[in-house]
């Protein structure tokens, strides 16, 4: 099985740069999300979606994008590359939103922006 | 605004203690509070999932109580093995928010 799959695992940009982090998964699952992830902060949502055709903000949308075609593909758009967009960022989906299902995350991506 | 919070930020003992890991949240509403393993450089696992009508959760060394009143939920392992050392994470799903809010984590290592 291969889950939640997330490229590249690092990267590293230059300011003002912009990039796509690619998320994949395999067992059909409606609800998708992204967090990043900060020392000493936890995980903190980006964006979601609830399947395809459908997304919306979380907590700390600005400066990124997404979009979601396919029930497989929520790829997470970085348009203009900041320090502090400098984070960790990890993929996430399940099944139901509300259905109490856990949530499966990928190995993530690390990030580091100059 | 939902707050999670997880204390101590690391704890070490040795292998074979029963430990309590803590969490709290300041918002009740709650609609689930989950457990989740983290192996550094690796994703997240859930260990475990409570549902706001549900007490606790068990699978097999693992326990995770809920309790919405006080805004506080546990994680028990006993019999702690070294291949529990990890970063232990909670996450609170509020029924007002469409998202999960995370502790920032416990840092366990379990000395051989």
């Amino acid at each position: 099985n291969a889950g939640v799959t997330q490229t590249p695992k690092f990267q590293v940009l230059k300011t003002g740069q912009s990039m796509t982090l690619q998320c994949a998964q395999d067992m059909n699952h409606e609800y998708m999300s992204w967090y990043r992830q900060d020392p000493g902060m936890g995980l903190r949502l980006i964006h979601y979606s609830v399947g395809a055709g459908i997304t919306d903000q979380g907590e700390v949308p600005n400066g990124y994008n997404v979009s979601r075609s396919t029930t497989e593909d929520f790829p997470l758009r970085l348009l203009s590359a900041a320090p502090s967009q400098t984070s960790v960022y990890f993929c996430a989906s399940s099944h139901y939103r509300d259905g109490n299902q856990p949530q499966h995350f990928g190995d993530g991506t690390r990030l580091s922006i100059l | 605004k939902q707050e999670v919070t997880q204390i101590p930020a690391a704890l070490s003992v040795p292998e074979g203690e029963n430990l309590v890991l803590n969490c709290s949240f300041t918002d009740s509403a709650i609609y689930n509070l989950q457990w989740f393993r983290q192996d550094p450089g690796k994703g997240l696992t859930s260990l475990l999932l409570i549902q706001s009508s549900q007490r606790e959760q068990t699978s097999g060394r693992l326990n995770a109580s809920l309790d919405k009143s006080s805004g506080r939920s546990t994680l028990y392992i006993a019999a702690s093995q070294p291949g529990d050392s990890a970063t232990y994470l909670c996450a609170a799903t509020s029924y007002n928010n469409n998202d999960m809010r995370f502790g920032a984590g416990t840092r366990l290592t379990v000395k051989p």
